[in-house]
C-alpha cells in the first residue's frame, strides 16, 4: 500500500520569501510522485511530476521538487512567494501501474496563506 | 479547448433522488477516473476506465455506477442518494502507455444532498 503525508495543513509566507511545502511517502516500489495545485471551486491542477528521470524536478509557476530517496521525500519549494500562489497544494503517489490500474493516492493537502 | 470538462458544475437533489454526472476528455487519453473529495478536501479514487473497461472499483457502495460508452467520455449515475454523498466529484483522465503517467483533472461537480 501506498501512502503520502503532508506536514502542515496550513502554512503561511510573506509574499517574496520562500515557499515550502513537505511531503514524505511510503511506497513498497519505486515511487510515481506528483504535485497538484487546487484553487478555490477548480480543479486539480498538475504542478510537476517525478518519474526517476531526475530528483530535481521543475514544474510550472516557478515551483519545482527534489526526491530525496533516503528520506522518502519530495518536497514543493517556490524561492519566491507571489500573491497568487494562495492555494491548496496535494502531494500524490503512484506505483505507476499501466493499463489503468494507476491510482494516485492523496496527501491530505496543504493551505498555502501568502501575506503582504 | 478544455481538456478535461464535467456537466453539471453544480448539483443541488433531494435524498433518495437519481442523478447523474457527466465527463469528457478531448485530449486523446485510454484512462478515465472518478474521485471523491469531501468536505475536508481528502481526494480518494472510486473508479477507473482503461478502453472502456472498469479497472479500478475502490470500495464504493453499489449505488454508484459508472460507465464509460466510448474513451473519451465516463459518467457517474447515483441510484438513491444520501446526505453523505455529498462532496466535490472529479473526473480525469490519463494516458497508460507509459508508466508514471500524469493525470489530469476536470473542474469538478459540487453535488449537494439535502
Amino acid at each position: 500500500a501506498q501512502s503520502v503525508t503532508q506536514l502542515g495543513s496550513h502554512v503561511s509566507v510573506s509574499e517574496g520569501a520562500l515557499v515550502l511545502l513537505r511531503c514524505n511517502y511510503s511506497s513498497s516500489v519505486p515511487p510515481y510522485l506528483f504535485w497538484y495545485v487546487q484553487y478555490p471551486n477548480q480543479g486539480l491542477q498538475l504542478l510537476l511530476k517525478y518519474t526517476s528521470a531526475a530528483t530535481l524536478v521543475k514544474g510550472i509557476n516557478g515551483f519545482e521538487a527534489e526526491f530525496k530517496k533516503s528520506e522518502t521525500s519530495f518536497h514543493l519549494t517556490k524561492p519566491s512567494a507571489h500573491m497568487s500562489d494562495a492555494a491548496e497544494y496535494f502531494c500524490a503517489v503512484s506505483d505507476g501501474l499501466t493499463g489503468g490500474g494507476n491510482k494516485l493516492t492523496f496527501g491530505t493537502g496543504t493551505q498555502l496563506k501568502v501575506e503582504l | 479547448d478544455t481538456a478535461v470538462s464535467q456537466t453539471p458544475k453544480y448539483l443541488v437533489t433531494q435524498m433518495g433522488n437519481d442523478k447523474s454526472i457527466k465527463c469528457e476528455q478531448n485530449l486523446g487519453h485510454d484512462t478515465m477516473y472518478w474521485y471523491k473529495q469531501d468536505s475536508k478536501k481528502f481526494l480518494k479514487i472510486m473508479f477507473s476506465y482503461n478502453n472502456k473497461e472498469l479497472i479500478i472499483n475502490e470500495t464504493v457502495p453499489n449505488r454508484f455506477s459508472p460507465k464509460s460508452p466510448d474513451k473519451a467520455h465516463l459518467n457517474l449515475h447515483i441510484n438513491s442518494l444520501e446526505l453523505g454523498d455529498s462532496a466535490v466529484y472529479f473526473c480525469a483522465s490519463s494516458q497508460e502507455a507509459a508508466a508514471g503517467p500524469a493525470q489530469y483533472f476536470g473542474p469538478g461537480t459540487r453535488l449537494t444532498v439535502l
